[in-house]
């Protein structure tokens, strides 16, 4: 049982380059979302999907850009990379239901924005 | 609005002696409260989480919260560290109520780093 996968674990990016964290569960959760974890900040929500062909942005969605075209798959999109994007990024899954059940987190991807 | 603090950055504390890390949270519902813990250069692994019932939850590694309803505390308590626990460790919160309750959506506090010393 693999849980959650992203890819890559690191990336360094020159301002202004785009790319794609990857992000795939297989757990059947409903439920996905991505975090960027900065130090002091905790973990703060960039965009979420409650099911398949549904996305919402949550706390910091600008410069990111998200899709859901299948359950087990929920890539982040960085459009044009600028250095505040620095971050350790977190991909995480869980069911949908009334929010008893624990979420489920992806290793990270740590990005250099340069 | 839905808020988490964890009013500690860091807690030291030594090997065998007993741990706290406190979390207060701010909902409009009941409130879903869990707590994490990291370790370098990993993800997030669940500890822990009230959802209903007995205050005391019980979770991984010997730890337990304790849930306060009045003083909406929800404190992560050890009664013997150990040096391994020494991580990254954070509060969250799902609201029951309302237009996000039944989306997953996790508010996290900043998190409390805990040193424990031989």
């Amino acid at each position: 049982n693999a849980g959650v996968t992203q890819t890559p674990k690191f990336q360094v990016l020159k301002t202004g380059q785009s790319m794609t964290l990857q992000c795939a569960q297989d757990m059947n959760h409903e439920y996905m979302s991505w975090y960027r974890q900065d130090p002091g900040m905790g973990l703060r929500l960039i965009h979420y999907s409650v099911g398949a062909g549904i996305t919402d942005q949550g706390e910091v969605p600008n410069g990111y850009n998200v899709s859901r075209s299948t359950t087990e798959d929920f890539p982040l999109r960085l459009l044009s990379a600028a250095p505040s994007q620095t971050s350790v990024y977190f991909c995480a899954s869980s069911y949908r239901d009334r929010g008893s059940t624990e979420a489920f987190f992806g290793q990270g991807t740590r990005l250099t924005v340069v | 609005a839905q808020s988490v603090a964890q009013p500690e950055d860091q807690v030291n504390v030594a090997e065998g002696n007993p741990l706290t890390v406190k979390c207060t949270y701010s909902v409009s519902g009941n409130p879903y409260l869990f707590w994490y813990v990291q370790y370098p250069n990993r993800g997030l692994q669940f500890l822990l989480k009230y959802i209903t019932g007995d205050n005391l939850v019980k979770g991984s590694y010997g730890f337990e919260a304790e849930f306060n309803k009045s003083q909406t505390s929800f404190h992560l308590k050890k009664p013997s560290a150990l040096v391994s626990d020494s991580a990254l460790y954070f509060c969250a919160v799902r609201d029951t109520y309302g237009p996000s309750s039944n989306t997953g959506k996790l508010i996290f506090g900043q998190g409390t780093t805990l040193q424990v010393k031989p």
